[in-house]
């Protein structure tokens, strides 16, 4: 299995409905996040949690909701999807410093698209 | 905003070549990170320099860092045709936590 699961792998949904991403780890990481990639923009962060009591907005939040579960589970919700929101979304773990050197680990991505 | 940018935004070089990205930052950091990226999927993490290193080196990677013009190079050496990908720069920050800010990506094509 891999480190970082990210279900669904792509998702099509109309626009106004809710959709929820979810993302587990195997890792044993307390820090999550989420990111979203769009082309020519590399990766934008939109919420992240550094324990399981931890949420904190990224960059580009509005429009998004995260719930923390467990330290092992990260979901993120679009409560009412908008085109605008099409785009390939990243879950990722670290570990509490990543400048221990082992860096972030990836999820395979949740690629959207909102009709 | 992003952090870091990307310098060449594409590469394309043939087998055996080395190719050489750069990436440039605003704000001072407590890291800078080299991830990879095959197409659409997940990031990989390469390597890691300190903000008080200047150079460090993984099998064919070289990577710089010069904190005085907020600037960062990767030197893949040899180059094969696997190495074809995106390769994106990340820096932290320490006072948001050491999260990541990624820049914009070289997409780097390396031909037979």
């Amino acid at each position: 299995d891999a480190d970082v699961t990210q279900t669904p792998r792509n998702r099509i949904t109309k626009t106004g409905k809710r959709i929820m991403l979810e993302c587990s780890q195997t890792k044993g990481h307390d820090r999550m996040y989420w990111y979203r990639q769009d082309p020519g923009l590399g990766l934008r962060l939109i919420y992240y949690s550094f324990d399981v009591k931890d949420i904190n907005k990224g960059e580009i939040s509005d429009g998004y909701s995260v719930s923390r579960q467990a330290q092992a589970k990260f979901s993120l919700s679009l409560e009412s999807a908008i085109p605008n929101q099409t785009a390939l979304y990243f879950c990722a773990t670290s570990d509490f410093d990543s400048a221990g050197g082992r860096g972030y680990t990836f999820g395979s991505g949740t690629r959207l698209t909102v009709v | 905003s992003q952090q870091g940018e990307e310098d060449p935004q594409a590469l394309s070089i043939q087998e055996g070549e080395n190719a050489t990205m750069n990436c440039s930052y605003k704000t001072s950091i407590n890291n800078l990170q080299w991830y990879r990226q095959n197409s659409g999927r997940g990031l990989v993490h390469l390597i890691l320099i300190r903000s008080n290193e200047r150079e460090k080196h993984s099998g064919r990677l070289r990577v710089t860092l010069d904190t005085s013009k907020k600037s960062s190079s990767l030197l893949i050496t040899a180059s094969r045709a696997a190495d074809t990908a995106s390769y994106f720069c990340a820096t932290a920050q320490g006072g948001g936590g050491n999260k990541l800010t990624f820049g914009t990506g070289t997409q780097l094509k390396v031909e037979l």
